[in-house]
């Protein structure tokens, strides 16, 4: 059972925006770097952003990170059909002295 | 590039042991933290285990603790997973990671995978 809420799904149109939340506490995304991840269909996760905010040579800027307290968020903007995949947060956990993911979020491009 | 390339996964029986190689290229090896995160069919990602750049520090999720080593051979360039006493539950694509930033200790992200090795542990 992940430590880091994600909501199962979002979904919209080609070319809006889309928000994705991470919920934690304390011991990991209060006092730890986020990272998120996508994973398309079939293939390996990918860093999509680190360090709450930062993006990876190659990580298009229409992803873009935040962190607040205990929650990060993940934007996508100009939504295209080739966003449709699931995307993971992660953070080191202090308290457990593990990583942990989210439940993880599937995009849907209606 | 770099390129990091999964072996040794393969149908073993519960109780079973196996052992899993992940071989890289591309970067300076001995740099970084290395990692090993697995996807049951169907689930989410669940990290797994990590060994620092020099072998000094080890962490382990609690559900594989007591049953699986992680090593390296920084001469080889490669990365190990000793699986030991396998339950039905370790069924999983293990997949190989690498830190995204040089001798890291505590903020990680995984900046490459590889494609990853298929274990299924059958009854």
């Amino acid at each position: 059972q992940s430590v880091l809420t994600q909501p199962p799904s979002v979904s919209a149109a080609p070319g809006q925006r889309v928000t994705i939340s991470c919920s934690g506490s304390s011991s990991n995304i209060g006092n730890n770097y986020v990272s998120w991840y996508q994973q398309l269909p079939g293939t390996a996760p990918k860093l999509l952003i680190y360090d709450n905010n930062k993006r990876p040579s190659g990580s298009p800027d229409r992803f873009s990170g935040s962190k607040s307290g205990t929650s990060a968020t993940l934007g996508i903007t100009g939504l295209q059909t080739g966003d449709e995949a699931d995307y993971y947060c992660g953070t080191w956990d202090t308290s457990l002295s593990v990583y942990v993911f989210g439940t993880g979020t599937k995009v849907t491009v209606l | 590039e770099v390129q990091l390339v999964e072996s040794g996964g393969v149908v073993v029986q519960s109780g079973g042991s196996l052992r899993l190689s992940c071989a890289a290229s591309g970067f300076t090896f001995d740099d970084y933290t290395m990692h090993w995160v697995r996807q049951a069919p169907g689930k989410g990602l669940e990290w797994v285990s990590l060994i620092s750049w020099d072998g000094g520090r080890i962490d382990y999720a609690d559900s594989v603790k007591g049953r699986f080593t992680i090593s390296r051979d920084n001469s080889k360039n490669s990365l190990y997973l000793q699986m030991n006493s396998l339950r039905i539950e370790d069924t999983a694509l293990y997949y190989c990671a690498k830190d995204s930033r040089m001798y890291s200790s505590s903020w990680y992200s995984f900046g490459y995978w590889g494609q990853g090795a298929l274990v299924t542990v059958s009854s």
